[in-house]
């Protein structure tokens, strides 16, 4: 089970976010960050916790290890406004997602 | 490039099953597993499971394992998601996707890289 918060999230652009998503037993890093746009399939953004997927932009970063794992947008773009999900790469569950707001 | 191009929408009676295939292209289908993941209206994602065209094997997630299939055809690159016994709450939008291994400090990882455009299945009487 992984649970992530908040579930929404308002912010402005320019600002630096910060989004968790913790699992119900340890996982090691075995977890990837995917964002979806309204009507859009899900992409890839970062995996085993904290590697950036190719062609993402430096600002996404990925941490934790465990239980706890945090996904932070340091400087927040218009294009970055979606709704962000967790999933465990273990047994493939996603979390609940977090959508971030102007 | 890697693409992954889904079946088109369909509306299902409650009690019948649905097929949606995902065709391939771009990239040696053989040797990448397919994930299938649905997303209800308003909701979140939710796992289904994944199948390997290289061998067959099949994982599905609880909630799925008495009636789903997933499927693939080799010849056609094409990957298939059966449902059956649909009822009003399978109603969404169906994603195949590629799962791909990544590693990282002697570790495997299977994210999902590329995705389908999504098929949505009402079910409705």
């Amino acid at each position: 089970q992984l649970t992530q918060s908040p579930s929404f999230l308002s912010a402005s652009v320019g600002d630096r976010v910060t989004m968790t998503c913790r699992a119900s037993q340890g996982i090691s890093n075995f977890l990837a960050w995917y964002q979806q746009k309204p009507g859009k399939a899900p992409s890839l953004l970062i995996y085993a916790a904290s590697t950036l997927h190719s062609g993402v932009p430096s600002r996404f970063s990925g941490g934790g290890a465990g239980t706890e794992f945090t996904l932070t947008i340091s400087s927040l773009q218009p294009e970055d406004f979606a709704t962000y999900y967790c999933q465990q790469l273990n047994t493939y569950p996603f979390g609940g997602g977090t959508k971030v707001e102007i | 490039q890697v693409q992954l191009v889904q079946s088109g929408a369909e509306v299902q009676r409650p009690g019948a099953s649905v097929k949606v295939s995902c065709r391939a292209s771009g990239y040696n289908f053989v040797i990448y597993d397919i994930t299938w993941v649905r997303q209800a209206p308003g909701q979140g994602l939710e796992y289904m499971g994944w199948n390997s065209p290289y061998n067959g094997l099949t994982s599905y997630a609880q909630n799925f394992q008495d009636r789903v299939t997933m499927t693939t055809d080799t010849s056609t690159n094409t990957a298939y998601m059966e449902l059956r016994s649909l009822t009003s709450d399978d109603t969404a939008v169906y994603y195949c996707a590629r799962r791909a291994p990544y590693y990282y400090d002697s570790s495997a990882y299977y994210p999902n890289d590329y995705w389908g455009q999504g098929t949505l299945i009402t079910v409705s009487s």
